[in-house]
Formats: structure tokens, C-alpha cells, sequence
């Protein structure tokens, strides 16, 4: 699976909205980015995964360049819920036999 | 609550002392995972079953380590002689074969060798 690349922590006042980014520089064709966020003692939760169009859902959006070397996570209106370890992860497609890579993510502070 | 749910939530044991964590899965899924994550860290793959086959544990971190899931529901991760290395979450997934990226995680089991 290809590396991935987060800045260590970034800041977002509450209401607004946060940009994650990720580099993934190495990615190749049938590779998926996964993001997952680790809220305080708890276990990671699954947020949105895309291949090469951009994706939305209820919790986030997610928007991957069209060279698919970068992409980035948005979540529209932040809440002090949101502060937590955020994770971008690159995994092939199918069944793959590993399980996931994580990297030491990006912590987002939400400020009220 | 039909998530995935680990126990117990906490250990504290001696080492030496052999320890088992428990996790049930989201009943219609196939696979289960077993990470590790220690303190600062992303969580670590360790290794996954599909339904009770075992396919990939070349990454469980010794031969201390086993795990099991001898009916392909609910699994046991077990650590023989604990060293205070071990000390760490252990947290469990699960998710259907053809969504294998899409992972649900438990709460993790806290493990504290003294």
C-alpha cells in the first residue's frame, strides 16, 4: 500500500469548516484512500473513501485531485465533537489480505 | 447495540501471566482484525480471519502471540508470559469481505503489565 503523508495537528474554530489534507504521492490505479478519525479512548471509526471522483456522505466530503497524488478531507460545519486523531490510508481494492496501515494521522483540535 | 464489543474494556496483570481478550463481531460480517496500538501511535495490524480461517498472521508480534476464532463469530486474542513491553490497546474490527477496506471497530481492551 502506498505511503501516506499528514501534517501532525491543525486547528479549526468551531462552525467552520476543516481541511485534512493528505499526500499519497506513490499511490497506484486501483488504490483507494480510506480516511478514519480516533476520537479520545475510543476505537477508529470508518468516515469516507474515494477512488477518483470526488465522494460525500453525511459525516464528510472527500476530494481527491485529478493526478490522485493528494487529497483532502472536509468536514463542513466542525464541532467540538470532531477534535480527534484524523487517518488517511491507501489500500488496494477487493479483498485485499492485510488489514489496515495506519500512519500517526493528523490530530484536529476543534476551538470553540 | 449491534457494533463490534470487546471484553473486558481493562487488564491489569503481572508478568508472566497469560492474558485473553474476547471480541464479537457485527454478526454479518466475515472478517476480523486484531490491531495493537501503543501510546502516540496508529493502530497496528496484527491479524485477520475470514470467517474461522486464519489468512494472515505474519504479523502477530511472537510466537507469544496466537489468536482464534473457532466458530467464525466471536474471536480470542491470547498473550502467553506478558512482558511490560506488551502493555498497550488491543483493538478488534470487523467488515465484509467484498467492503475489506471499510472496517468497524470495537472499544479495544487496555492492557497494563506491571
Amino acid at each position: 500500500d502506498a505511503k501516506t503523508t499528514q501534517p501532525t495537528s491543525m486547528d479549526c474554530a468551531e462552525g467552520r469548516a476543516a481541511n485534512l489534507p493528505c499526500n499519497h504521492s506513490t499511490i497506484s490505479g486501483n488504490e483507494y484512500v480510506y480516511w478514519y478519525r480516533q476520537i479520545h479512548s475510543q476505537g477508529p471509526q470508518y468516515i469516507i473513501h474515494g477512488l477518483k471522483n470526488n465522494e460525500t456522505n453525511e459525516m464528510a466530503s472527500l476530494i481527491i485531485t485529478e493526478d490522485r497524488k493528494s487529497s483532502t478531507l472536509i468536514l463542513p460545519h466542525a464541532t467540538l465533537r470532531d477534535t480527534a486523531v484524523y487517518y488517511c490510508i491507501v489500500r488496494g481494492s477487493g479483498g485485499g489480505a492485510d488489514g489496515l496501515t495506519f500512519g500517526k494521522g493528523t490530530h484536529l483540535i476543534i476551538q470553540p | 447495540d449491534t457494533g463490534v464489543s470487546q471484553d473486558p474494556r481493562h487488564k491489569i496483570t503481572k508478568r508472566g501471566q497469560n492474558v485473553t481478550f474476547r471480541c464479537d463481531p457485527i454478526s454479518e460480517h466475515n472478517r476480523l482484525y486484531w490491531y495493537r496500538q501503543t501510546l502516540g501511535q496508529g493502530p497496528e495490524f496484527l491479524t485477520y480471519f475470514q470467517n474461522e480461517a486464519q489468512l494472515e498472521k505474519s504479523r502477530l508480534l511472537s510466537d507469544r502471540f496466537s489468536a482464534e476464532r473457532p466458530k467464525g463469530s466471536f474471536s480470542t486474542l491470547e498473550i502467553q508470559r506478558t512482558e511490560q513491553g506488551d502493555s498497550a490497546m488491543y483493538l478488534c474490527a470487523s467488515s465484509q469481505s467484498r467492503l475489506a477496506g471499510t472496517q468497524y471497530f470495537g472499544p479495544g481492551t487496555r492492557l497494563t503489565v506491571l
